[in-house]
């Protein structure tokens, strides 16, 4: 099976700090697409930034941004300035590029911000 | 734009019974998935659909039915219930995965005793 891979369980953060959750995947293909995924104690899954493979450029969505090493297989999340909401669940994700576009999902990381 | 609403939000069942969750979307997606979280295991995939009449097994089927006879709903069967089946319980939907990703609707939270 090819798989997504969180190794951080926890992770805790001070507020406006900077903290980077790891995520490596597996996978044969060469065209695919990464996410992470935040999901609040609401329960909401919510879309904090999307990475094609075939970019180098690493994404950025304000104080989120990527680093994506492709030889590596390996597509870490950086949040900076961390705040109080940004406490959560992170998931990471692979898209497969197949026709039913299926997303393989990580066993996720949850963040505490502290003061 | 309510997006993606699944109904109900909190289920308790007994071993054996069925129920179905629902799941509606209001955004003209052709793709339509259902996922189930455990603690500390991520999300599996139960069920796909990639239009209206097409549906496909993910990786977690077994126990589970659905149907897409319209594209605005994708309700997931539960027969038999089972003590292994209590989960959240995620539908979701997108236009276009690799561009969108998915929208997740709020999630079912089921407890089969």
């Amino acid at each position: 099976a090819q798989t997504v891979t969180q190794s951080q369980p926890e992770m805790s953060v001070q507020e406006a700090e900077t903290v980077t959750l790891s995520c490596t995947y597996d996978t044969s293909e060469s065209d695919y697409y990464l996410f992470w995924y935040k999901q609040p104690p609401s329960r909401q899954m919510i879309l904090v930034i999307r990475q094609e493979a075939y970019k180098q450029q690493n994404a950025t969505e304000n104080r989120f941004s990527v680093n994506f090493q492709k030889a590596a297989k390996s597509f870490s999340l950086k949040i900076s300035d961390s705040q109080l909401g940004d406490a959560a669940m992170y998931f990471c994700a692979r898209l497969d590029t197949g026709t039913a576009s299926k997303l393989t999902f990580g066993t996720g990381t949850r963040l505490q911000v502290t003061l | 734009n309510a997006g993606v609403t699944q109904t109900p939000k909190f289920r308790i069942l007994k071993i054996g019974q069925s129920m179905t969750l629902q799941c509606t979307q209001d955004m003209n997606h052709n793709y339509m998935y259902w996922y189930r979280q455990d603690p500390g295991m991520g999300l599996k995939l139960i069920y796909y659909s990639v239009g209206a009449g097409i549906t496909d097994k993910g990786e977690v089927p077994n126990g589970y039915n659905v149907s897409r006879s319209t594209t605005e709903d994708f309700p997931l069967r539960l027969e038999l219930a089972a003590p292994s089946q209590t989960s959240v319980y995620f539908c979701a939907s997108s236009f276009s995965p690799r561009n969108y990703g998915y929208t997740f609707g709020s999630g079912t939270r089921l407890t089969v005793v």
